[in-house]
């Protein structure tokens, strides 16, 4: 049963324009939200992150939202660049500590 | 301040056989988990380590085994490997903070297993 749902597997953006990746979650006991960024061959990075006591969080261009009601959340990259091209993952904990759910991913291409 | 190191990181190996793999945390960090990332499937939860015990386990076979070392260094282990476990296996490593918080993990580059 998967937890953590990414609907979109791809998604393809004009350099210079906003991206935005969707995540859905069923789980009401997460209270942590991460998004990964992983290039072929190498690990997941480490993205963004938000606690369930906030709506968003921002860094740099990278922006989370967080509905709780609506079990989502969304990752915002604006401006969008060539390098932001991977594969984004979210993923959440909660109750069981350093345990991670993930989703199946989104594959991110960004137009020069 | 080095990553997270896990080694091989390619490996072939014959149905049947069993493959141990190589994970050394980022210092400091003394929980490891494991990740099973398969085309389509995402990344599956494996094991987490704390302190050279289990704490948390996902839904694997019991094919599939770790360990963590005083040092928090961690090894995962498969036995009688069947083709459907070639897969990409990830070790993250995380600080051990108080119950009620949260931090992120750190992955590394991961172990390419293919089973044939």
């Amino acid at each position: 049963d998967q937890q953590v749902k990414q609907n979109s597997p791809s998604l393809s953006v004009q350099e210079g324009r906003i991206s935005i990746l969707n995540c859905d979650y069923t789980n009401s006991m997460f209270d942590y939200f991460l998004w990964y960024k992983k290039y072929p061959a190498e690990g997941p990075t480490f993205l963004i992150s938000i606690s369930s006591i906030k709506d968003k969080n921002e860094d740099g261009r990278f922006t989370v939202f967080l509905n709780k009601s609506a079990k989502h959340l969304s990752l915002h990259i604006v401006p969008s660049q060539p390098g932001d091209s991977a594969v984004y993952f979210c993923a959440a904990s909660g109750y069981t500590g350093n345990q991670f759910y993930f989703g199946t991913g989104t594959s991110l291409t960004v137009i020069p | 301040k080095a990553g997270v190191t896990q080694t091989p990181r390619y490996l072939i190996k014959t149905r049947g056989q069993q493959v141990t793999l190589s994970c050394s945390p980022i210092s400091g960090h003394r929980s490891v988990s494991w990740y099973q990332q398969t085309p389509g499937q995402g990344l599956q939860f494996l094991f987490e380590y704390f302190s050279e015990t289990q704490r948390n386990k996902g839904n694997f076979p019991g094919r599939f085994s770790g360990r963590q070392f005083s040092n928090s260094r961690s090894e995962m282990n498969v036995s009688t490997l069947e083709l459907g476990d070639s897969a990409l296996y990830l070790c993250a490593s995380s600080l051990d903070i108080p119950q009620g918080m949260n931090t992120e993990a750190f992955f590394g580059q991961g172990t390419r297993l293919t089973v044939v």
